[in-house]
């Protein structure tokens, strides 16, 4: 199993452009999240999902998109990237929150700085 | 989800234990105490959690208080690949499951 992979590795943005980042998941997860972490902080939470083609708002989901069609996926998308936007991004997934199944599994992050 | 109180930073020598203490003074009845750490530039990854008792695992131990106020995490034999950032996350399993993350203490093992 590949565990959680995600997609691309390091990418640089300029204002207002545009990009997606793929996260995806071998082990048949139901739970999927999107987190970022900024310089010397912790991990905060934009968007997660709890199944194929439902997502929710996180703590900081503004200025962020995601989408949940197939399963094994999970997108976040930046409509119009700005400045503040440059962070290191994890995707994290688990089975669901049913204690033993909760344990999350984190992807190795996309590093994304935006000019 | 209570909030979490750690010590900044860390330093273990190589082959000693490391034991890394975390304030929850918050904490209510159905929140778990986590672990996570977190190694230069990767993902988090999973230690180990309890509720009340004592839990034990491959990785490490966790040593929960009687009142449940704080907890221990230990790493009996430290390595330096032990060096890392360990998160001490209180949760009740309720709405998405995501994980509040600190700021962590940093432990650096000295070889």
């Amino acid at each position: 199993n590949a565990g959680v992979t995600q997609t691309p590795k390091f990418r640089v943005l300029k204002t207002g452009q545009s990009m997606t980042l793929l996260c995806a998941q071998d082990m048949n997860h139901e739970y999927m999240y999107w987190y970022r972490q900024d310089p010397g902080m912790g991990l905060r939470l934009i968007h997660y999902s709890v199944g194929e083609g439902t997502t929710a708002k996180g703590e900081v989901p503004d200025g962020y998109n995601v989408s949940r069609l197939k399963k094994q996926n999970f997108l976040l998308g930046l409509e119009s990237a700005a400045p503040s936007q440059t962070s290191v991004y994890f995707c994290a997934s688990s089975y669901s929150t049913s204690l033993g199944r909760e344990t999350q599994y984190f992807g190795p992050g996309t590093r994304l700085l935006v000019l | 989800d209570a909030k979490t109180t750690q010590p900044t930073s860390m330093d273990c020598a190589e082959g000693r234990a490391a034991n890394l203490p975390c304030n929850h003074s918050t904490i209510s009845g159905n929140e778990y105490v986590y672990w996570y750490r977190q190694i230069h530039s990767q993902g988090p990854q999973y230690i180990i959690h309890g509720l009340k008792n004592n839990e034990t695992n491959e990785m490490a131990s966790l040593i929960i208080t009687e009142d449940r106020k704080s907890s221990t995490l230990i790493l009996p034999h430290a390595t330096l690949r032990d060096t890392a950032v360990y998160y001490c996350i209180v949760r009740a399993f309720t709405g998405a499951n995501n994980l509040f993350f600190g700021t962590g203490t940093r432990l650096t093992v000295i070889p």
